[in-house]
């Protein structure tokens, strides 16, 4: 298994702000992804983190918007930017340590006024 | 592309009557099928996961989910309901393993009645 930690664990932030959310991992994984979780909805993939490469955003969400970093086997980060309202939703990380696997972190819940 | 279908948001069972939780998938190679339970205010929990070595799958809690390829379907049951059981079920799947993408369902939130 993995254990996850993610910063901040909530924010209350202004539109037009950015805000980087820190994923932590306590062993090294290659594949790490960032998913949505809008209020009252299920998950939905941002983009997939691999360690040396590009991240690869899934459709409807761009770099611009959710700029990521994957600087090391163990960390990640997710920026949102210039946030709107719309934004509000709880941001999730989790890792795949290896086959039928895949763990979360406790998520960061961010809400946009 | 894969899919899954939770059929019905919200579920009610009395505490210890039996909990039945439907998950259907949409998929055009073997799935590898999962089911995650986030309680309130937490993080995502893996329950169980199909990878076809056994189609009847017991996972943590006394959880357990059988893969029915006629019925495209992964149902999570549990003989006796506990109020701790109450949260939001996720049912995903993903076409290699689970360490690639998952495509979720859009849960079932299980209350239980005391």
């Amino acid at each position: 298994s993995a254990v996850i930690s993610q910063k901040p664990s909530r924010d209350i932030c202004q539109r037009g702000t950015s805000l980087t959310i820190q994923c932590q991992v306590d062993s090294q994984v290659t594949m790490m992804f960032w998913y949505r979780q809008q209020p009252g909805q299920s998950l939905t993939l941002i983009a997939t983190a691999n360690q040396g490469s590009e991240a690869t955003y899934e459709s409807g969400f761009v770099i611009d918007k959710f700029p990521i970093s994957r600087p090391n086997l163990t960390f990640s980060t997710l920026t949102v930017s210039n946030m709107s309202p719309e934004d509000s939703s709880i941001y999730l990380c989790s890792v795949s340590p290896g086959v039928y696997e895949q763990y979360f972190g406790p998520g960061t819940r961010l809400t946009v006024t | 592309a894969q899919s899954v279908t939770q059929l019905g948001s919200h579920v009610s069972v009395s505490e210890g009557a039996l909990v039945l939780l439907r998950c259907n998938y949409s998929s055009s190679v073997p799935p590898y099928l999962f089911w995650y339970v986030q309680y309130p205010n937490q993080g995502l929990q893996l329950l169980l996961k199909y990878t076809s070595a056994a189609t009847l799958v017991k996972g943590i809690n006394g959880f357990e989910a059988e893969f029915k390829k006629s019925e495209t379907s992964f149902h999570l049951t549990k003989p006796s309901a506990h109020m701790s059981d109450a949260a939001e079920y996720f049912c995903a799947v993903s076409p290699s393993g689970g360490n690639e993408k998952l495509t979720f369902g859009t849960g079932t939130r299980l209350t239980i009645i005391p």
